[in-house]
């Protein structure tokens, strides 16, 4: 099965621990995202990338890492810099060009 | 910076009533695109809508797309207590060419059965 899969379903980070969440896609596609969402809020880019070994910052990516070392990952890690990571992760990834984007199921962070 | 913003921000409405929902936008565009999200779940694409077509049908969904007033609107005819989802509208923003969907705040739907 194509798909794009998020790993783990559900996080728990300590205060002060950095968090990596992964995203590994079999589509194929060049490009990849990563969106934070907040409860009963849109969503929001924290980092993309449109080709591996290049990413740019979305409107929010302070706090946060990636890389792209493989055209299929796209592991983004929160670091202990976030003050506020709370909150549902999600990944997605599309063809080049303005096409429409496939999203994984999503990880849902929280500070313990 | 939120291009995208829907309206209403939530509708509720009882089985076999249509649903319309509606997303401004703020900068040039290629295309509008329409996506779905169950609660705690991804995000869906349901339909994209091309800059130069007005209007598209996709089964019980019908897009407005109005470029000059950067608007669209999403319509769900005879709506069915499994629509009940939140419905964002996404746009690329081609002015500064980031090559990324920016998302709307969304509309949340729930039909009442």
């Amino acid at each position: 099965d194509g798909g794009i899969t998020q790993s783990p379903k559900y996080l728990f980070r300590k205060e002060g621990q950095n968090v990596t969440l992964s995203c590994e896609q079999n589509l194929n596609h060049d490009a990849m995202y990563w969106y934070r969402q907040d409860p009963g809020q849109g969503l929001r880019l924290i980092y993309y990338s449109q080709i591996v070994n290049d990413f740019q910052k979305g409107d929010i990516a302070e706090g946060y890492s990636v890389s792209r070392e493989k055209k299929e990952s796209f592991p983004l890690t929160v670091t202990s810099a976030q003050k506020n990571p709370t909150a549902f992760y999600l990944c997605a990834s599309r063809d080049r060009g303005n096409t429409e984007a496939f999203f994984g199921q999503g990880t849902r962070l929280t500070v313990v | 910076s939120q291009q995208g913003e829907e309206d209403p921000q939530a509708l509720s409405i009882q089985e076999g009533e249509n649903a319309t929902m509606n997303c401004s936008y703020k900068t040039s565009i290629n295309n509008l695109q329409w996506y779905r999200q169950n609660s705690g779940r991804g995000l869906v694409h349901l339909i994209l809508i091309r800059s130069n077509e007005r209007e598209k049908h996709s089964g019980r969904l019908r897009v407005t797309l109005d470029t000059s007033k950067k608007s669209s609107s999403l319509l769900i005819t005879a709506s069915r207590a499994a629509d009940t989802a939140s419905y964002f509208c996404a746009t690329d923003d081609i002015d500064t060419g980031r090559r990324a969907l920016t998302f709307g705040s969304g509309t949340r739907l729930q039909v009442q059965p």
